[in-house]
């Protein structure tokens, strides 16, 4: 069974601009959830998605965004990118039985210059 | 909001040595997680907990969940160079807190051979 796959791994972005980035969950998979890591911060919740529409959301401005297909796999996007937007992007899928239970990818290393 | 406390922030130990993990919060949990992350790549789950008191153990990994399911540990057994990495203990709410895991801030674990 494939594991989650994010794309790509890796970005070098310049302040200002906007950024994408993909997520596959595992296959059943419906919950995809968005998650971001800082040495400072640890990991903190971005939002979670659920066919398609999002369910829940962190303390994040609204330039995070995101967004998820019919077949589950989720788009994040960051737009006017700032120096503190270099991190590790996590996203993680959940079957979504109650117990929320996350499986991670290998994140998206972002580095905003 | 709910925080989870995790100590110590770094063990050095040697080769064969035990250790315990704690994780703790004033929030009830509806289920815990742990994961080991290696660096530049996403955490791998190694186990949920439920049910206040439960007990699981993964070869010389022991977990515990607290009674009231707010506290739960990691004991490792004769630690090898292999455990070396972050150890992260994650909680979920459950009800409307839909995909989200409050994360510990972690605890790096180096073991020398």
């Amino acid at each position: 069974k494939a594991g989650v796959t994010q794309t790509p791994r890796y970005l070098i972005k310049t302040r200002g601009q906007q950024v994408t980035l993909s997520c596959s969950p595992i296959s059943g998979h419906r919950s995809v959830s968005w998650y971001q890591q800082t040495p400072g911060q640890g990991l903190q919740f971005l939002f979670e998605y659920f066919s398609e529409t999002q369910r829940n959301k962190g303390n994040f401005p609204g330039r995070f965004s995101g967004r998820q297909f019919s077949n589950s796999r989720s788009e994040m996007n960051v737009s006017t990118l700032e120096l503190g937007d270099s991190a590790l992007y996590l996203c993680a899928s959940s079957f979504d039985t109650g117990i929320t239970e996350a499986f991670f990818g290998q994140g998206t290393r972002l580095t905003v210059v | 909001t709910q925080l989870l406390e995790q100590s110590p922030q770094f063990l050095s130990i040697q080769e064969g040595e035990n250790l315990t993990v704690y994780c703790n919060s004033s929030s009830v949990f509806s289920s815990l997680q742990w994961y080991r992350q290696e660096p530049g790549e996403g955490p791998v789950l190694l186990v949920t907990v439920v049910t206040g008191g439960e007990v699981k153990k993964l070869k010389r990994l022991t977990f515990q969940f607290g009674d009231a399911r707010k506290d739960s540990s990691l004991h490792i057994t004769a630690a090898q160079p292999g455990d070396t990495g972050l150890y992260l203990c994650a909680g979920a709410t459950g009800g409307t807190s839909y995909g989200k895991l409050t994360f510990g801030q972690g605890t790096i674990l180096t073991v020398h051979p």
